[in-house]
């Protein structure tokens, strides 16, 4: 069965990087991209980008273009989300979540990924 | 960026009652719209792609229309599974944008 595990939870001063992992399991891991969405405290869901695992294509959101990388190994079937300047406010919950037939429908998520940036 | 506005923001409902969330967005996104559930503490789950096709495992008791700017997604007998929040997704254009979500209470 398809399985996203993410790394643990981390704790960051602001300024810091925090890098967010993403394995996967039970499908072809090259042929399904994949997102990353986060959810702040009590909030709504907020949409990353996303990453071609097999070419390493990636597409950023605007908001986090200076920001953010993606990567991918597919040698482990990991995915990487890299978060650069952290400030408060990118305390969230992060998810990677793959794209079900490249139409960007997420049909199978990880469990979640708690970020928090506090001096 | 496409704005999603969902309404209502919360509701309270009963086992058995039919429900119906609305999604507009800011601009035309054709069909390009998904619907998700998240319960508190996990992550979402896809319920509808494609505005109105039911994910593979979904109850029938969802269904979902729409296209252009306004959709809506309904729940023909709630379940006390059901009890959630709701997103619905534009991915017509970057970047994607989430509604704000409905909250379905007992």
């Amino acid at each position: 069965q398809v399985q996203l595990v993410q790394s643990g939870a981390e704790v960051k001063k602001p300024g810091a990087t925090v890098k967010v992992s993403c394995k996967a399991s039970g499908y072809a891991f090259s042929d399904y991209y994949m997102h990353w969405v986060r959810q702040a405290p009590g909030q709504g869901l907020e949409w990353m980008g996303w990453i071609n695992p097999k070419s390493g294509v990636t597409v950023y959101a605007q908001e986090f273009k200076d920001r953010v990388t993606m990567t991918s190994d597919t040698s482990i079937r990991t995915v990487y989300m890299e978060l650069r300047r952290l400030r408060s406010d990118d305390t969230a919950v992060y998810y990677c979540a793959r794209d079900m037939t490249g139409d960007d429908d997420f049909d199978h998520w990880g469990q979640g990924t708690v970020v928090i940036v506090s001096s | 960026a496409i704005q999603m506005t969902q309404s209502p923001s919360s509701l309270s409902a009963s086992v058995g009652d039919r429900v119906t969330i609305t999604c507009r967005a800011s601009q035309g996104i054709r069909n390009d719209l998904g619907w998700y559930q998240q319960k508190p503490g996990q992550a979402p789950k896809l319920l509808i792609f494609a505005a109105s096709t039911l994910h593979s495992g979904v109850p029938s008791r969802f269904s979902a229309s729409g296209s252009g700017t306004d959709f809506t997604l309904t729940i023909s007998s709630l379940q006390p599974e059901d009890f959630a929040t709701y997103f619905c997704l534009q991915d017509y254009s970057y970047p994607f944008t989430f509604g704000q979500g409905t909250k379905v209470e007992i």
